[in-house]
C-alpha cells in the first residue's frame, strides 16, 4: 500500500564522513517527517516538512538537516557522522488533512 | 508535550486475547495510533480513534476515553504473526506531528 522509499537499508560507516540517507514517496503527500528510532524506545521526530522548501526541527535536536526541493523527495544529510549518530531512521509522509503516516522500512545507520 | 505510557513487554498463547493499555497525558489532544511494527520493519497502521468509544476492526479492536487519557489496542484469536511492537502516538491539538510511546512488545508463543 505503501510508496515511500528509503535508501540505502543499512549503512556502516566511519567517524567523519559525510553521508546522505534518501527518501522518496510516489504518493504525492505534502507532509513528510524523519523519525530516528533506538531499541526499544520511542520514535523520536528529528525534521518534518509541510511542502517544497518548508523544514523543521522536530522534537529531538538533531545534527543532521533535511531539505525538501521537490515533493517527492526529502533526504537527511550528516554532515561528519559520529558514533552518537548510530541509530535508525524512518522517513514518513502524510497528506493533507489525512492523521495517517505511511512509514518507510527505515535506514539502520552505523557509525564506527 | 505529551506523556505517553505503555507496557514494556507482554506475552500470550496463540490463540488467546490480549489488551495493551496506552495512558497519556497532553496540553491538548485531537486523535490517538496505533501502529504494528515488526522487528527490522517499518510501523504500519493499525487504527485511529479521535472519539470515545470502540473501534473493530477484525481481530484487532481500539478503545479511547479522552476524559481519562486512555486507550486500549485488543488483540484477539492471537496468531504468531502478531508476534510485534504496538506504538501509541498521540496527535495534539493544531499539529500533524505525531508523538509516539516507547511500544509494547507482543511475544505470541504457540
Amino acid at each position: 500500500e505503501a510508496d515511500i522509499y528509503q535508501t540505502p537499508r543499512y549503512l556502516v560507516i566511519g567517524t567523519g564522513k559525510k553521508i546522505t540517507l534518501e527518501c522518496s514517496q510516489t504518493m504525492g503527500h505534502d507532509k513528510m517527517y524523519w523519525y530516528q528510532q533506538d531499541p526499544g524506545m520511542e520514535l523520536h521526530l528529528i525534521h518534518y516538512s509541510y511542502g517544497v522548501n518548508s523544514t523543521e526541527k522536530g522534537d529531538l535536536s538533531s545534527e543532521s538537516t533535511v531539505s525538501r526541493i521537490r515533493t517527492e523527495h526529502f533526504p537527511l544529510t550528516l554532515e561528519s557522522a559520529r558514533p552518537s549518530h548510530t541509530s535508525q531512521y524512518l522517513c514518513a509522509s502524510s497528506e493533507t488533512g489525512s492523521e495517517k503516516l505511511f512509514f518507510g522500512s527505515g535506514t539502520q545507520l552505523s557509525v564506527l | 508535550g505529551q506523556n505517553i505510557d505503555q507496557p514494556t513487554e507482554m506475552t500470550a498463547t496463540e490463540g488467546a486475547i490480549v489488551q495493551i493499555n496506552c495512558t497519556y497525558q497532553t496540553s491538548g489532544f485531537n486523535g490517538l495510533f496505533w501502529y504494528q511494527q515488526h522487528a527490522g520493519e517499518a510501523p504500519t497502521f493499525l487504527s485511529y480513534n479521535v472519539l470515545d468509544g470502540l473501534e473493530e476492526k477484525g481481530r484487532f479492536s481500539s478503545f479511547l476515553s479522552r476524559s481519562k487519557g486512555y486507550s486500549y489496542l485488543l488483540l484477539k484469536e492471537l496468531q504468531m504473526k502478531d508476534s510485534a511492537s504496538y506504538l501509541c502516538a498521540v496527535r495534539p491539538i493544531d499539529d500533524y506531528k505525531l508523538s509516539f510511546g516507547a511500544g509494547t512488545t507482543v511475544t505470541v508463543r504457540a
